[in-house]
C-alpha cells in the first residue's frame, strides 16, 4: 500500500530556505505515470498548491512561489523533496505532499496524502 | 483569494441534505474536471470525489458529485455526525501555463 512519510524541520528563520523531503513506499518514485505534489495550508485557510513534478521531471509551480520554489526527487532513496529560499512569515504553513492520481497526469486528482508537517518561519 | 469560490460555512441536522457550491471559470472548472477533498480536524485532506462524480473506494454513496458549464457542486445526503469536516473543491487550471486550484473551503457543521 503506498505511503507518504515526510521529514523536515519545523521552524525555519526568515531569509533563510526551507526543506522538506517526503518519503515513498510501495511503489517507485518515477515509475512510468507518476505525478507527485506539494501543497500547503496556512493555520486556519484554505490549501494552497505549491507545485507539481512528473516521474520524468518535468515541473508545474505555482506562479505566486515561481523562483523561490524547487520540487525534485532522488529516486535512489525514492524520496521527493521541496526546498523554498528566501521564506517569510506568511511560508508558516502545514505542508502536505501527495500523489496525484495514477496515469492521470497533473490534472489528476490528489489520491494519497503525506501525514503533514506545520513549519513556522520565526527567527 | 482562492480562485474557486465556495461558501464559506454550510449546516444541517442529522439525515438532511447538505449541498456545497465551487464556482469557477472557463480555464478550470469549465474544461476540467473537479475533485472533492475532505478534512477532518487535524488531519490531511482525503479524496472523497474525483473527475467530478466518481467515488473513490470506501466513500460512501451519500456523498456525490456534480459538474455544470463553470461550477460544481457537492451533496452529502443522510448527513451524519462524522461528516463535520472541511471541504475544499479542486481543479486544473489551464491559465498562466498550468496550475492546480483550490476553493477556499466549506465548513460542515452538523448542528
Amino acid at each position: 500500500q503506498l505511503q507518504l512519510q515526510q521529514s523536515g524541520p519545523g521552524l525555519v528563520k526568515p531569509s533563510e530556505t526551507l526543506s522538506l523531503t517526503c518519503t515513498v513506499s510501495g511503489d517507485s518514485i518515477d515509475s512510468i505515470g507518476s505525478w507527485w505534489g506539494w501543497i500547503r495550508q496556512p493555520p486556519g485557510k484554505g490549501l494552497e498548491w505549491i507545485g507539481t513534478l512528473s516521474y520524468s521531471g518535468t515541473t508545474y509551480y505555482n506562479p505566486s512561489l515561481k523562483g523561490r520554489v524547487t520540487i525534485s526527487v532522488d529516486t535512489s532513496k525514492n524520496q521527493l523533496s521541496l526546498t523554498l529560499s528566501s521564506v517569510i512569515a506568511a511560508d508558516t504553513a502545514v505542508y502536505y505532499c501527495a500523489r496525484h492520481s495514477r496515469n492521470s497526469g497533473p490534472r489528476g486528482p490528489l489520491d494519497i496524502w503525506g501525514q503533514w508537517t506545520m513549519v513556522t518561519v520565526s527567527s | 483569494q482562492s480562485v474557486l469560490t465556495q461558501p464559506p460555512s454550510a449546516s444541517g441536522t442529522p439525515g438532511q441534505r447538505v449541498i456545497i457550491s465551487c464556482s469557477g471559470s472557463s480555464s478550470n472548472i469549465g474544461s476540467n474536471s473537479v475533485n472533492w477533498y475532505q478534512q477532518l480536524p487535524g488531519t490531511a485532506p482525503k479524496l472523497l470525489i474525483y473527475f467530478n462524480n466518481q467515488r473513490p473506494s470506501g466513500v460512501p454513496d451519500r456523498f456525490s458529485g456534480s459538474k455544470s458549464g463553470t461550477s460544481a457542486s457537492l451533496a452529502i445526503s443522510g448527513l451524519q455526525s462524522e461528516d463535520e469536516a472541511d471541504y475544499f473543491c479542486g481543479a486544473w487550471d489551464d491559465s498562466l501555463n498550468g496550475r492546480v486550484v483550490f476553493g477556499g473551503g466549506t465548513k460542515v457543521t452538523v448542528l
